[in-house]
């Protein structure tokens, strides 16, 4: 089955630090995985994706992950946090190899993350 | 270029009311999911529809509610006789491109229901 586990809730960081917010994953087939970001009362932006190619992949506002296929794990980094980074940000995962369940994405439970001025 | 459209935003029912949510897919867009996120959890799951066709509906509950896009005009996922449980924001979002498993998927701002 799929799942997608984010272990942290929350992740606390000061401005200007580096964030980082995990997650992994589970697949039968070949893992297509995507990070997006969710404001109060807003829906979710598509933030960047994996499918294949360079494991580190760079996305939008300064956000990257790190695809690690040996630890099932694609977390989301920025190398300098900002107060307007703060919002509730979601890993999902697709099974590129399951016919029944194409174009669905399945979510983890997110995570809030807070950056302190 | 409107993006996903989703109304209404807030709608407010009774416990064994109808509830009605619509939501228009991006232009070009032909595969719709929809998906419903409760306090302090994720986003689930609920349905994928393409024109006229349900693809995968394994997420929905089994009564009360249904979803459909019509060849012309919005997807509108129907919840009835509603309960409490029920309240949570629901999301729709589109694909041009259902089964490319490298698309992403764009969200509109979700449709939140309150059932008193």
């Amino acid at each position: 089955a799929q799942s997608v586990a984010q272990p942290e809730d929350q992740v606390n960081v000061a401005e200007g630090n580096p964030l980082t917010v995990k997650c992994t994953y589970s697949v039968s087939g070949n893992p297509y995985l995507f990070w997006y970001v969710q404001y109060p009362n807003r829906g979710l932006q598509f933030l960047l994706k994996y499918i294949t190619g360079d494991n580190l992949v760079k996305g939008s506002y300064g956000f990257e992950a790190e695809f690690n296929k040996s630890q099932t794990s694609f977390h989301l980094k920025k190398p300098s946090a900002l107060v307007s980074d703060s919002a509730l940000y979601f890993c999902a995962v697709r099974d590129g190899d399951r016919g029944s369940t194409l174009g669905r994405l399945y979510f983890g439970r997110g995570t809030q993350l807070t950056v302190w001025p | 270029n409107a993006g996903v459209m989703q109304n209404p935003r807030h709608l407010v029912r009774r416990r064994g009311q109808e509830a009605r949510l619509r939501c228009s897919p991006m232009k070009g867009h032909s595969h719709v999911y929809w998906y419903r996120q409760l306090p302090e959890e994720g986003l689930k799951f609920m349905v994928y529809l393409q024109k006229e066709n349900i693809i995968d509906e394994s997420g929905m509950p089994k009564e009360r509610f249904s979803a459909e896009f019509p060849k012309e005009g919005p997807s509108i996922l129907r919840i009835q006789q509603v309960v409490r449980g029920d309240s949570a924001a629901y999301f729709c979002a589109s694909s041009s491109r259902g089964r490319d498993v490298s698309g992403e998927l764009f969200f509109g701002e979700g449709s939140r229901l309150t059932v008193l």
